[in-house]
């Protein structure tokens, strides 16, 4: 059962205008939820989180808005560069479980283009 | 800065070797995992470990081990290389009492002939 959902394997933007990638999650005990960014041949790298007693958090161009109710959050990129391009995995942990708030559970990624 | 370093960028075995996988970060963290990712699967977590000689299964841990002898390094061990495990094996590490920020290692291609 797939826990962290993203419904989209791929979107392609042109440079300058907006991306959104999407991630629906079904565990209601999930409090904390990351983005990550991956490059082909490399490793994840942590791009900005959000815990469940916001609604939103704002990094540079980077924006991560969550909607509790519908178990869903969204990554915003504003503008849209070519070196955006890569794999974004939507990503959530819950916090009081007996060492499960170690873990993280993955969605299976969006790929993301920016076309110039 | 946090680093997660992988023992190997790329590894070809043969079906029935046994593969050692080490991880070493240098940031004093309490927790280490390790994952696999696979074309439209994602990342999928094999072990992980939240203290030295302890560890715990993830979703996959069938034809898997771990070894945590160090607080900085943790091995993955296949102790019969398939061909069905041929993946990208991602290594993090994360602060003890996080809330989830993991930090990864570059990884390692692993090709099982």
């Amino acid at each position: 059962d797939q826990q962290v959902k993203q419904n989209s394997p791929s979107l392609s933007v042109q440079e300058g205008r907006i991306s959104i990638l999407n991630c629906d999650y079904t565990n209601s005990m999930f409090d904390y939820f990351l983005w990550y960014k991956k490059y082909p041949a490399e490793g994840p790298t942590f791009l900005i989180s959000i815990s469940s007693i916001k609604d939103k958090n704002e990094d540079g161009r980077f924006t991560v808005f969550l909607n509790k109710s519908a178990k869903h959050l969204s990554l915003h990129i504003v503008p849209s560069q070519p070196g955006d391009s890569a794999v974004y995995f939507c990503a959530a942990s819950a916090k009081f479980w007996a060492r499960s708030n170690y873990k993280l559970t993955f969605g299976k990624g969006t790929l993301l283009t920016v076309n110039p | 800065d946090v680093k997660v370093t992988q023992s190997s960028r790329y590894l070809v075995k043969r079906t029935g070797e046994k593969v050692f996988l080490e991880c070493v970060q240098d940031m004093d963290h309490e927790n280490m995992f390790w994952y696999r990712q696979d074309p439209g699967l994602g990342l999928r977590l094999i072990y992980f470990s939240y203290d030295v000689k302890m560890k715990e299964k993830g979703d996959i841990p069938e034809g898997y081990s771990v070894s945590r002898e160090k607080k900085e390094r943790f091995s993955l061990i296949l102790e019969s290389a398939s061909t069905n495990q041929t993946s990208m094996y991602l290594c993090a590490s994360s602060p003890g009492q996080s809330p989830g920020t993991q930090y990864f290692g570059p990884g390692t291609r692993l090709t099982v002939l």
